[in-house]
């Protein structure tokens, strides 16, 4: 699952900062919303999720945000961690009644010690 | 914590050979999906299954592909005629309503 290749945006912080990844979803219909972590190798990762009635969730060192005017989706991790270091996606499901998931590019996030 | 296996971790085969890629989904969930990323690019939807039957499918999923669940664990995804640009990583996930859950992938190779 490395995307060699395709060149990601890459987040770069300091072990114990605070990160933010940021993403643009495509389709104003889509009820739900969910953030994945992958790692090199290893398949997408359920980090936190959100539908579309809300604004914000919290989870553990977690907190995702929904702007539905702006069709934004942010991913707020505190005091990231160098196990933090992954690729990360946003993915969105297009409409209720629908199961597909559709996949945003990801952002690299990576986690200087 | 319950997981998604799929087996094997990776396969390689000869164009036009059928591939079966495997997959255990989470014991009570109902719903059922394929996915696969090409090196490089993103995760796509390839087919979701309910009730024993495709709920839904995208242009990927043609009539190379085709999806099995055999027994009540199992959940297969069949190519019948591989292709080098079958070349991805296959993933297998499932969910009660909300909230897929992934398997680490079949890299699939075909040379």
């Amino acid at each position: 699952g490395e995307s060699v290749g395709l060149h990601l945006p890459t987040l770069s912080v300091q072990e114990g900062d605070n990160s933010i990844i940021n993403c643009a979803y495509s389709n104003s219909a889509s009820d739900y919303f969910i953030w994945y972590k992958q790692e090199s190798g290893k398949g997408p990762q359920f980090i936190i999720d959100i539908r579309s009635n809300m604004d914000k969730r919290q989870g553990q060192r977690v907190t995702v945000l929904l702007n539905k005017t702006v069709k934004h989706l942010s991913l707020q991790i505190a005091a990231t961690q160098p196990g933090d270091s992954a690729v990360y996606f946003c993915a969105e499901r297009m409409a209720t009644g629908r199961r597909a998931l559709t996949f945003g590019s990801g952002t690299r996030l990576q986690v200087q010690p | 914590e319950p997981e998604v296996t799929q087996t094997p971790s990776h396969q390689v085969t000869q164009m036009g050979q059928e591939v079966i890629l495997r997959c255990v989904p989470i014991s009570n969930h109902l719903y059922f999906y394929w996915y696969r990323q090409i090196l490089g690019q993103k995760v796509e939807f390839l087919v979701s299954f309910y009730n024993n039957e495709i709920s839904e499918k995208s242009e990927i999923f043609d009539d190379q592909f085709s999806v099995e669940r055999p027994d009540g664990s199992n959940f297969t995804l069949k190519i019948r005629s591989t292709k080098l640009e079958d070349s991805a990583m296959y993933f297998c996930a499932s969910s009660p309503s909300y909230g897929y859950t992934f398997g680490s992938g079949t890299r699939l190779t075909v040379v």
